[in-house]
């Protein structure tokens, strides 16, 4: 069945430490996007890719980083510089323009200890 | 300009009765106008979605109604049944962007 994987479920991180959260697809969508969402906050958009090798910032980048070095995959980095980190972060894709609506990952739940 | 206004926060509903969410949008540009539904613990699903050349689109219990005058768009959902007590966001999108612009979200509790 065609969808996106995201890994860890659930994932620790230390302060001062860099975590990696994974988000694959096999949908064959161009286009893939970061999301985090904090209670009562809604979807916030942190980075998305049109196209492999290219991304741009969201709403919320700083303390982020991406690479989309293949299009079915596209990692986002949580780095030390990201302060408040703890939040449920959601991936997506969709096809070219977002007119099929995009289609969501499980989501990971990041908590900082 | 760039946001979508949901309300309420929260709705609480009767086995059996309607609910309804509302949004409101001032960027005339918007042109796509979806609704996801989440699961707690889950990801965002695609619900139904709207274009602004229709005032309605119906799927089964889920109605969106549209006014495009008033820049504003609502979910009903019909006998609302227990298995709907969900998260619904709506959002919106213009043409030749992929970016959704998502209102903040309304949680659905349908006492049984």
């Amino acid at each position: 069945d065609g969808g996106i994987t995201q890994s860890p479920k659930y994932l620790f991180r230390k302060e001062g430490q860099n975590v990696t959260l994974s988000c694959e697809q096999n949908l064959n969508h161009d286009a893939m996007y970061w999301y985090r969402q904090d209670p009562g906050q809604g979807l916030r958009l942190i980075y998305y890719s049109q196209i492999v090798n290219d991304f741009q910032k969201g709403d919320i980048a700083e303390g982020y980083s991406v690479s989309r070095e293949k299009k079915e995959s596209f990692p986002l980095t949580v780095t030390s510089a990201q302060k408040n980190p703890t939040a449920f972060y959601l991936c997506a894709s969709s096809l070219d323009r977002g007119r099929g609506g995009y289609t969501f990952g499980s989501g990971t739940r990041l908590t900082v200890v | 300009q760039q946001q979508v206004k949901q309300s309420p926060q929260s709705l609480i509903v009767q086995k059996g009765g309607i609910s309804i969410i509302n949004c409101a949008y001032e960027n005339t540009a918007f042109d796509y106008f979806p609704w996801y539904q989440q699961f707690p613990g889950k990801g965002p699903a695609l619900l139904i979605a709207i274009r602004p050349d229709v005032s309605e689109k119906k799927e089964g219990r889920f109605t969106i109604s549209f006014n495009k005058s008033a820049k504003q768009f609502s979910l009903h959902i019909m006998d609302s049944q227990p298995g709907d007590s969900a998260t619904y966001f709506c959002a919106a999108s213009m043409g030749g962007s992929e970016k959704l612009v998502f209102g903040k979200g309304t949680k659905l509790t349908v006492n049984p």
